[in-house]
This record gives structure tokens, C-alpha cells and sequence, in this order.
């Protein structure tokens, strides 16, 4: 069974640094893009961008690219989005998504994480 | 602002059908079949339902199928149920990113 379980939810005070994880299972990790979405609070979807675990190809959108940081440990089949420094507009679910490669839909979703950053 | 453009809201009763459109360009939905569809319950992960314009996943009821015709397209519910009331997003690839872009999200409400 595919699966993808996500950290849980964090509280974090504004310039703090934060990295959240998603651990895939059931499949072939290095063989489909795992990507990051935010939701803010009431709001829609969002790509962040996406990552290839088999050769590290990362894709950022332009309004996430600088932001934040998207990394994957194949070894033990992780993916992770990154803060160096958290603002309150942080403050949203972030989901990840399985996509296979050359497709252009979201087969697999986490949990969601819930991050809430306020002083 | 979303990419693409999604009524905020419809609605219908019990066992009637009801049609979500997704507008957008020729750079997107209009230039690809390559739109796909979302249901998200409140407080839980968003579940593919459609993908590739008109295919459904293995589990997804045969209730809900989906078109397109020019920059629009649709997602369209049948037989309407009260386990149908979600948001739903839609999502195509764009040949301006490298990530696919979603909709603003249509709210259900089964009367």
C-alpha cells in the first residue's frame, strides 16, 4: 500500500528555522516526483515545487524559489521542505504529493502538516 | 490570484447533478489534455478524482466524469450524494511552469 506520512504539526516563533519531512512507502521512492503544497488557512492549493529522490532534480514556483528549501533522503526514502527563517505568512497545512514522472497529476497525497508561526 | 478560474461556490439536492467549470487560457487548459480534478474534505488531504481531462481512478465512482471544450473544463457530478460536499480544485499543466497550476476551488453544497 502507497502511503506517504508526514510530520506533525509545528508551532515555531518568527525567524525560526523549521524543516518538515513526508516518509513514502509502498513504491519505488526514487521513481516519482514527491512536491510540496501549501494551503493557507481558508484559501486553495498551491505547488511550492518538486523533487526527483533518484537524481535530486528540484523545481521550485517562482514564488516559493528563495523561500524555501525542498531536499530528499533516498536512503531512507524522505522528503523534506525547509524554512531558514519563518514569517507569520508561513502559517498554512503543507502537503506532499507523489507525481510520476512525465505525468501531470497527484496520485498520492500526506497527511498535512500543520505549521503555525506567531510570536 | 489563481491561474484558473472556478466558480467559489455551487450547489444542487440530493440525486440532481451539478457541473464545476475551470476556465483558463490556451497555454493551459485550452492547449492540453492534461486537466485533472480534486475533491478535499474539510480537514483532510485533497484525493484525485479525475485525471487527464476525462479519466477516473480505480475507486472513484463512475458519478463523476469529466470534459473539456475550448479553455473550460468541467467536472461533473451525477446523482448527487450528502458524502459529495467538499471543495474541489482543478489542476492542468501549463506550458509556462515546470509545476501544474490549480484553480481557485469550488465549495459543494448538497442541499
Amino acid at each position: 500500500e502507497v502511503q506517504l506520512v508526514q510530520s506533525g504539526a509545528e508551532v515555531k516563533k518568527p525567524g525560526e528555522s523549521l524543516k518538515i519531512s513526508c516518509k513514502g512507502s509502498g513504491y519505488s521512492f526514487t521513481s516519482y516526483w514527491i512536491g510540496w503544497v501549501r494551503q493557507m488557512p481558508g484559501k486553495g492549493l498551491e505547488w511550492m515545487g518538486i523533487i526527483y529522490p533518484g537524481d535530486s532534480d528540484t523545481r521550485y514556483s517562482p514564488s516559493f524559489q528563495g523561500q524555501v528549501t525542498i531536499s530528499a533522503d533516498k536512503s531512507i526514502s524522505t522528503a523534506y521542505l525547509q524554512w531558514s527563517s519563518l514569517k507569520a505568512s508561513d502559517t498554512a497545512m503543507y502537503y506532499c504529493a507523489r507525481r510520476r514522472d512525465g505525468y501531470n497529476w497527484v496520485d498520492y497525497w500526506g497527511q498535512g502538516t500543520l505549521v503555525t508561526v506567531s510570536s | 490570484q489563481s491561474a484558473l478560474t472556478q466558480p467559489a461556490s455551487v450547489s444542487g439536492s440530493p440525486g440532481q447533478s451539478i457541473t464545476i467549470s475551470c476556465t483558463g487560457t490556451s497555454s493551459d487548459v485550452g492547449g492540453y489534455n492534461y486537466v485533472s480534478w480534486y475533491q478535499q474534505h474539510p480537514g483532510k488531504a485533497p484525493k484525485l478524482m479525475i485525471y487527464d481531462v476525462s479519466n477516473r481512478p480505480s475507486g472513484v465512482s463512475n458519478r463523476f466524469s469529466g470534459s473539456k471544450s475550448g479553455n473550460t473544463a468541467s467536472l461533473t457530478i451525477s446523482g448527487l450524494q450528502a458524502e459529495d460536499e467538499a471543495d474541489y480544485y482543478c489542476s492542468s499543466y501549463t506550458s509556462s511552469s515546470t509545476l501544474e497550476v490549480f484553480g481557485g476551488g469550488t465549495k459543494l453544497t448538497v442541499l
